[in-house]
């Protein structure tokens, strides 16, 4: 499986300011990452697929101009919450697609935790 | 879209005795069909999947069927032990996109 990572694991922002969170595929060259959100208690719910190169493609109800991804290499693709609110306070979670022929798995990584005050 | 509903929401047992978590998908085209779980705070962990070209796949003390013709797929755990505690999440996937079920609290009694 492929090994991913999350930076920052936690982070407390004031509402109005902006978050950056970073998913790294460390050993697999990922063409195409998942955002998910999950709230206390709630299941995974998918956010966005991240494309290499590429636009991302937003689920319903999900801002994009909210909710920036952008996947410049095939080991990066970064969230940004820009003007947080306190609603969005929750657990990101992202994921990395490998695939090689018919087969598919998706790796998640640690998390992010985000608090909006 | 593919919509999966999972049952039951908790699930307490005693350590030894089995666990059975049910889940049913809608779109009749999926056919990648993982189980994760996730202790608390933690990212989901896939503990084993089924692709729909079989009907029962088994790794230890876990196992998973597959019912293509009703649409539903479960999990088994047996000989449960308290470090099976966690939160188990059933998904269903046609292409590379999962549809999350909205999980099973496990709790394992000593």
């Amino acid at each position: 499986g492929a090994v991913v990572s999350q930076h920052p694991s936690w982070v407390i922002c004031k509402s109005g300011t902006s978050v950056k969170i970073e998913c790294r595929s460390l050993d697999f060259q990922a063409t195409t990452m998942f955002w998910y959100r999950q709230f206390p208690k709630q299941s995974l719910m998918l956010m966005a697929t991240s494309n290499e190169g590429s636009k991302a493609t937003y689920e319903q109800g999900v801002e994009k101009d909210k909710f920036l991804i952008n996947h410049a290499s095939l080991t990066l693709s970064t969230l940004t919450v820009t003007s947080a609110h306190p609603e969005d306070s929750s657990f990101y979670i992202c994921s990395v697609e490998t695939s090689g022929g018919a087969r598919y798995e998706q790796y998640f990584g640690p998390g992010t935790r985000l608090t909006v005050t | 879209g593919e919509n999966v509903e999972q049952h039951p929401s908790t699930l307490s047992v005693q350590e030894g005795d089995s666990a059975v978590i049910k889940c049913t998908y809608s779109d009749s085209a999926s056919n990648y069909f993982p189980w994760y779980k996730q202790e608390l705070g933690k990212r989901p962990q896939l503990i084993i999947d089924i692709r729909s070209n079989v009907g029962e796949k088994k790794d230890q003390r876990i196992a998973v069927t597959l019912n293509k013709t009703a649409k539903h797929f479960s999990l088994h755990i047996t000989e449960t032990q308290p470090e099976d505690s966690a939160v188990y999440f059933c998904a269903a996937s046609e292409s590379n996109m999962l549809t999350f079920g909205g999980g099973t609290r496990l709790m394992v009694k000593p």
